[in-house]
């Protein structure tokens, strides 16, 4: 089946910093989401992406949906401390009818 | 607006046993996702239920199975309960099937298996 690779798995970074975290795979997507997740929390969505090119921003979030449809980045600027969590990207191949595919995470430890 | 809520939060279950977990969507909401969630595999889809029909399913064995009532409430039962089986099972509701971006997801149930 279809996978997404998650990259950095883990960063520790300085409150102040910007981060940068990609998602690729190895099949076309249709669709890009950027989630985060608090311990104990579900993941909750930061971000959706249809279009490929399409850039949107969320407050200090931005991502981008890749030209070859088979990537996709989030940027967080000015990082600040509840920007700690699990930020997970996830891409489905068509237009919703099949399921969600999910990468493995990106854990962000922001240090004051 | 409420969100979606599961239940129970946490639940600790011998091997062989079997366990039932519920969901309610956000109201509205007509499908409902299931996932399981383990630091190994991470998000792993289960099935979708959408106006009371199971639309997707995922690679899990049939000891795994999930039913959605008339008012979208939605339950995933496991059978004979394995150790692997220990995980967060995440539910999200969304407005209709297969649409991404209005899913919401509650905040799981954590289940382990001793």
């Amino acid at each position: 089946g279809q996978q997404l690779n998650q990259s950095p798995q883990s960063m520790f970074i300085q409150e102040g910093e910007d981060v940068s975290m990609n998602c690729t795979s190895s099949s076309i997507f249709n669709t890009w989401l950027w989630y985060k997740q608090d311990p104990g929390e579900g993941p909750v969505l930061l971000i959706a992406l249809y279009k490929a090119g399409e850039l949107t921003s969320n407050g200090r979030l931005t991502a981008q949906f890749g030209i070859t449809r088979k990537d996709s980045f989030l940027n967080i600027s000015a990082s600040i401390p509840s920007d700690v969590g699990i930020y997970f990207c996830a891409g489905r191949i068509d237009s919703g009818n099949t399921p969600l595919v999910f990468g493995k995470g990106t854990r962000l430890s922001v240090i004051a | 607006k409420a969100g979606v809520t599961q239940t129970p939060r946490y639940l600790i279950k011998t091997r062989g046993q079997q366990v039932t977990l519920s969901c309610s969507p956000i109201s509205g909401h007509r499908s409902v996702s299931w996932y399981q969630q383990t630091p190994g595999q991470g998000l792993q889809f289960l099935f979708e239920y959408f106006s009371e029909t199971q639309r997707n399913k995922g690679n899990f064995p049939g000891r795994f199975s999930g039913r959605q009532f008339s008012n979208s409430r939605s339950e995933m039962n496991v059978s004979t309960l394995e150790l692997g089986d220990s995980a967060l099972y995440l539910c999200a509701s969304s407005l209709m099937a297969g649409d991404s971006g209005t899913q919401y997801f509650g905040p799981g149930t954590r289940l382990l298996v001793l």
